[in-house]
């Protein structure tokens, strides 16, 4: 596609609940990264994948956060048991090669927990 | 005005005037710094990069100044326009940390027709 796509554009979950959010990247970008932005916030780092390696999930903020990118293309976040700490808007964002360039970025997911 | 708090600090210019959006950063290894340009309901959008051999970049009507010796990183829009009201983020990038991107706060920008 010609951007980064990211389905769905919001969700509302119950405390409690799994949800799964996907990100399509621009095609052929190798590296692909999972943010997640508070409200009046810059984006935080939570993980980052190249090709299909998660070579680094340092930013993750607990364990029931799982990430994904079985084939090196699509990737899913997926978020356990979701917490109201969870609310955020998710965004996802690509890039050609690597680490150290600009990242294309998705318009993100609004998760709302209540 | 600005003002810094629990509210992103806010800049108020009129259309056709000159904005400088100031950031500073922390981490002297940056060597990579890039600003975003975020609507309301979209994803950052890239506006301009510069590398820290560098300490200035022009694109079309944004510059980009850095000044390594006190960590600090400006965005200057020429004649701004209604549509260039957004938050702006300054993000850096350096290999101790892992080479990701990390991002500043943001400064919110209103243009006043």
């Amino acid at each position: 596609g010609a951007g980064v796509s990211q389905s769905p554009r919001y969700k509302v979950a119950k405390r409690g609940q799994d949800v799964a959010l996907r990100c399509d990247p621009i095609s052929g970008h190798v590296s692909l990264f999972w943010y997640q932005q508070a409200l009046g916030q810059g984006p935080e780092f939570l993980t980052y994948f190249q090709n299909e390696a998660q070579l680094d999930k340092s930013g993750l903020p607990s364990d029931r956060f799982f990430a994904e990118r079985p084939e090196g293309s699509v990737s899913t976040l997926k978020i356990q048991r979701t917490q109201q700490e969870d609310s955020a808007v998710y965004l996802c964002a690509s890039s050609l090669t690597g680490l150290g360039e600009k990242l294309f970025f998705g318009s993100g997911t609004q998760l709302s927990v209540l | 005005g600005e003002s810094v708090g629990l509210h992103l600090p806010t800049l108020s210019v009129q259309e056709g005037d000159n904005s400088i959006i100031n950031c500073a950063y922390s981490n002297s290894a940056s060597d990579y710094f890039i600003w975003y340009k975020q609507e309301s309901g979209k994803g950052p959008q890239f506006i301009i990069d510069i590398r820290s051999n560098m300490d200035k970049r022009q694109g079309q009507r944004v510059t980009v100044l850095l000044n390594k010796t006190v960590k600090h990183l400006s965005l200057q829009i020429a004649a701004t326009q209604p549509g260039d009201s957004a938050v702006y983020f300054c993000a850096e990038n350096s290999d101790n940390q892992g080479g990701k991107l990390i991002f500043g706060q943001g400064t919110e920008l209103s243009v006043k027709p």
